[in-house]
């Protein structure tokens, strides 16, 4: 089974663009979570989607946002890029079975903000 | 959701066991404690998830003791492409996919 993929893997762009990333989780898996991760702040969650629904949400401003299609894929959305936005994004995805919670991760995409 | 506080770093050798403990005095009763793992500029990686007693799989081993305060991750025999860092985690187990890593331990293991 294919685990999750997510592109591009590296990405740059400049202030005050706006990116859009892409992940496909394991087939079958309907929550897709968001994470980013840089060596002063650490792994912190962005957001979680379940049947195309936002069904949690971490502290970031709304420059970040999300969607999730009918297919479970997902795509990730910053805007009004800042430099300190430039990080490691993780997409992870899981099946959720009660009592066992599993999350798959991807590569990640690498943003540079120049 | 439960704070969790491991150590930072820790240092071992090959072919030995290494045991790394986390604390998180305020876990609720439905709460579980799962471990990961992350290699640089990967994702991390599922080891082990336990409710309370002891959890064992092919890689690892889940120590959980009575009052489920603390627990402690359990590698044997070690070799260097274990070094990574190791995040103990502690939440509901189902239904969220939202994941509260903390600092996480750094394990260097040496020839």
């Amino acid at each position: 089974k294919a685990g999750v993929t997510q592109t591009p893997r590296y990405l740059i762009k400049t202030r005050g663009q706006q990116v859009t990333l892409s992940c496909s989780p394991i087939s079958g898996h309907r929550s897709v979570s968001w994470y980013q991760q840089t060596p002063g702040q650490g792994l912190q969650f962005l957001f979680e989607y379940f049947s195309e629904t936002q069904r949690n949400k971490g502290n970031f401003p709304g420059r970040f946002s999300g969607r999730q299609f009918s297919n479970s894929r997902s795509e990730m959305n910053v805007s009004t890029l800042e430099l300190g936005d430039s990080a490691l994004y993780l997409c992870a995805s899981s099946l959720l079975i009660d009592n066992y919670n599993e999350q798959f991760f991807g590569p990640g995409t690498r943003l540079t903000v120049l | 959701l439960a704070k969790t506080t491991q150590p930072i770093s820790m240092d071992s050798y090959e072919g030995q066991e290494v045991n790394i403990t986390c604390s998180h005095n305020n876990i609720a009763t439905n709460d579980y404690i799962t471990w990961y793992q992350q290699f640089p500029s990967q994702g991390p990686r599922f080891i082990i998830q336990g409710y309370k007693t002891k959890v064992t799989n092919e890689v690892a081993s889940l120590f959980i003791p009575a009052d489920r305060k603390s627990s402690t991750l359990s590698l044997p025999r070690v070799s260097l492409s274990d070094t990574a860092v190791y995040y103990c985690l502690v939440g509901p187990s189902s239904n969220t996919g939202k994941l509260i890593f903390g600092q996480g331990t750094t394990l260097q293991v040496k020839p």
